[in-house]
């Protein structure tokens, strides 16, 4: 159980155009979704807290005109790169909590890599 | 706002030596920790965590952790590592209450276990 995918994968756009990546819970209803970015030899970096039926909470020095946060259901999250630039290339991950407890656990989706050219 | 260390960036490890990872965190209340592993090519997963209770905690694999309070540590050992647990190693807290369950990860831990 607690499976979350993401999609793509991978993607590689040009420069200026938008990329969006999907974050599914496939067994079970996530009231929080959370995307995170890694980049090269470094760790997780929190971007934004996705609640379901509300608008994101994005992490500070984070621009929520660039990244878009959609959470329209319990099993699906989306963030939209818009007018993407090669300093956007990362690897972009999100996790989904089941509940509302804070002693919940967080799973992980298996990442999409983004490439700007 | 809470933050991780994780002292050792790359570990070099013989079949069957025992494994012992450094995690220390800061933080002004309670928190939950974790311990993430990323295989390669996989995602992240969860091999343990604390949250109250019983300051040893075992995992899946037969890893381990414990919650040392006063040192404000967390640190994973394993008695004995297999080649499949080549991987990197996250520690991750998160406030115990409050704060939107928001995990803060240490930049991790590069194990390779050499045959």
């Amino acid at each position: 159980g607690a499976v979350v995918s993401q999609h793509p994968s991978r993607v590689i756009c040009k420069s200026g155009t938008s990329v969006k990546i999907e974050c599914r819970s496939l067994d079970f209803q996530a009231t929080t979704m959370f995307w995170y970015r890694q980049f090269p030899k470094q760790s997780l970096m929190l971007m934004a807290t996705s609640n379901e039926g509300s608008k994101a909470t994005y992490e500070q020095g984070v621009e929520k005109d660039k990244f878009l946060i959609n959470h329209a259901s319990l099993t699906l999250s989306t963030l939209t790169v818009t007018s993407a630039h090669p300093e956007d290339s990362s690897f972009y991950i999100c996790s989904a909590r089941e509940g509302e407890v804070s002693t919940d656990t967080q799973y992980f989706g298996p990442g999409t890599r983004l490439t700007v050219l | 706002a809470q933050s991780v260390s994780q002292h050792n960036h790359h570990v070099i490890l013989s079949e069957a030596a025992s494994l012992e990872l450094g995690c220390n965190y800061s933080y002004g209340g309670t928190v939950n920790l974790f311990w993430y592993v990323q295989y390669p090519g996989q995602h992240l997963q969860l091999l343990l965590k604390y949250f109250s209770g019983d300051p040893l905690v075992k995992g899946i694999k037969g890893f381990e952790a414990e919650f040392i309070k006063s040192k404000f540590s967390f640190n994973l050992r394993k008695p004995s590592v297999q080649w499949s647990d080549t991987a990197e190693y996250f520690c991750a807290v998160s406030p115990f209450t409050g704060g939107g369950n928001k995990l803060t990860f240490g930049t991790g831990t590069q194990l390779k276990v050499e045959l």
